[in-house]
């Protein structure tokens, strides 16, 4: 049980376009999302908290109008990557907690990697 | 504000040799500890954590932690290195459980030599 899916695993783009990335809980209801992104070689940097029927909180620094995010079921996260540029290159994570286990861990996706022209 | 410090980016053992990865963290408040394993273009799998009760922690692939609280510590081991364990290993603290939010140590890689 618990798992997280994401979609696409892997997507290239030209400049300028928007990227959508989704992420299911496959087995459980997740009201929270978490995003992350993690350059070669670094750790996983948080980029936002993903509430189900509210806005996403952004961690410092992220943009959100870069970045948008919507929970729009208890099962779907999605994370839109607008008008990327090569600097957004960059593989993209998603997890979800399963707060009904009393587990207290996050569930990862498997990631999606990002590679802007 | 709670930090988490993996000592040494990349470790080298043998095969058969013991695994030792560092992890030290601070945190006001009593803190859930995890490990993680990262394979390559692969996302995060759970080793094992540590939340309360007993201070050492079993987890899959033979790996073990030890919560010290007075070092601040929770170093990860394993007996015998296998090739297998040629991976990327993040520390995590959480902070209050409820918001499942994570601080991430900067990751160590492990690399296991024949």
């Amino acid at each position: 049980g618990a798992v997280v899916s994401q979609h696409p695993s892997r997507v290239i783009c030209k400049s300028g376009t928007s990227v959508k990335i989704e992420c299911r809980s496959l087995d459980f209801q997740a009201t929270t999302m978490f995003w992350y992104r993690q350059f070669p070689k670094q750790s996983l940097m948080l980029m936002a908290t993903s509430n189900e029927g509210s806005k996403a909180t952004y961690e410092q620094g992220v943009e959100k109008d870069k970045f948008l995010i919507n929970h729009a079921s208890l099962t779907l996260s999605t994370l839109t990557v607008t008008s990327a540029h090569p600097e957004d290159s960059s593989f993209y994570i998603c997890s979800a907690p399963d707060g009904t286990s009393g587990r207290y861990e996050q569930f990862f996706g498997p990631g999606t990697r990002l590679t802007v022209l | 504000a709670q930090s988490v410090t993996q000592l040494g980016s990349h470790v080298s053992v043998s095969e058969g040799a013991l695994v030792l990865l560092r992890c030290n963290y601070s945190s006001s408040v009593p803190p859930y500890l995890f490990w993680y394993v990262q394979y390559p273009n692969q996302g995060l799998q759970l080793l094992l954590k540590y939340t309360t009760g007993a201070t050492l922690v079993k987890g899959i692939n033979g790996f073990e932690a030890e919560f010290k609280k007075s070092e601040t510590s929770f170093h990860l081991t394993k007996p015998s290195a296998h090739m297998s364990d040629a991976a990327e290993y993040f520390c995590a603290v959480s902070e209050v459980p409820g918001t499942y939010k994570y601080i991430f140590g900067t990751g160590t890689r492990l690399k296991v030599l024949a």
